[in-house]
């Protein structure tokens, strides 16, 4: 089972929906949780940390954690063309000598 | 504040050459990563520094050597570089800490063996 999981395939969603993405994580002792986007031909930015169960919102980015059953997830409000990107989930655990583990990423198209 | 800067930006090597990617942070971070991006195979971690003048290996650490010169900067040596090296090279810090661990990356080297 690999570490991080994110759904396969790219994500199209129309501008000013809601685009959901997910993440399962196999390491029970994980503590931290984050979404990076990644546009094409740049680095991975940091968006959104979460530490504990439920969910934390930033402007129009919501990310939820359900650490019983091992998923993280963000939700992207109103999305617009701007939003088009990777969107890599990772996990820290305290056991991997605080090593990121990362997902491959889920593209998201906000069609206009 | 500049954040993490990567030098070079492009480069492209023959098979057995040999060449250095440095990396800084000014943010006083005590961690950074070197990390490579490949299509389909997401991001590996190469080699990390968890505090300064510690080295450990990572996922993929052959053919690489790591140097972390002092608390901010921390550069990666292909010795003989192999096509099986081409592949954008990310490095990034973080203050670890608590179990927290929110890396950030620098722009990134593209690096192409031939």
């Amino acid at each position: 089972q690999k570490e991080v999981e994110q759904n396969s395939g790219p994500l199209s969603v129309p501008e000013g929906a809601i685009a959901s993405l997910n993440c399962t994580y196999s390491d029970r002792v994980s503590q931290s949780f984050f979404w990076y986007r990644q546009y094409s031909g740049k680095s991975p930015e940091l968006i959104m940390s979460i530490y504990s169960n439920g969910d934390k919102e930033d402007g129009r980015f919501t990310a939820q954690l359900n650490k019983a059953s091992q998923y993280v997830s963000l939700l992207i409000r109103d999305s617009q063309p701007s939003d088009s990107a990777t969107y890599l989930c990772a996990v820290n655990n305290l056991y991997g000598n605080n090593r990121l583990a990362f997902g491959k990423g889920n593209q998201v198209v906000v069609i206009p | 504040n500049a954040g993490v800067t990567q030098t070079p930006k492009f480069q492209v090597l023959k098979t057995g050459q040999s060449m250095t990617l440095q990396c800084a942070q000014d943010m006083n971070h005590n961690s950074m990563y070197w990390y490579r991006q490949d299509p389909g195979m997401g991001l590996r971690l190469i080699y990390y520094s968890a505090s300064e003048g510690t080295t450990d290996k990572g996922e993929v650490p052959n053919g690489y050597n790591v140097s972390r010169l002092n608390k901010r900067e921390f550069s990666l040596r292909l010795e003989s570089a192999a096509p099986s090296q081409t592949s954008v090279y990310f490095c990034a810090s973080s203050e670890t800490g608590m179990g927290r661990n929110e890396q950030f990356f620098g722009p990134g080297t593209r690096l192409t063996v031939l």
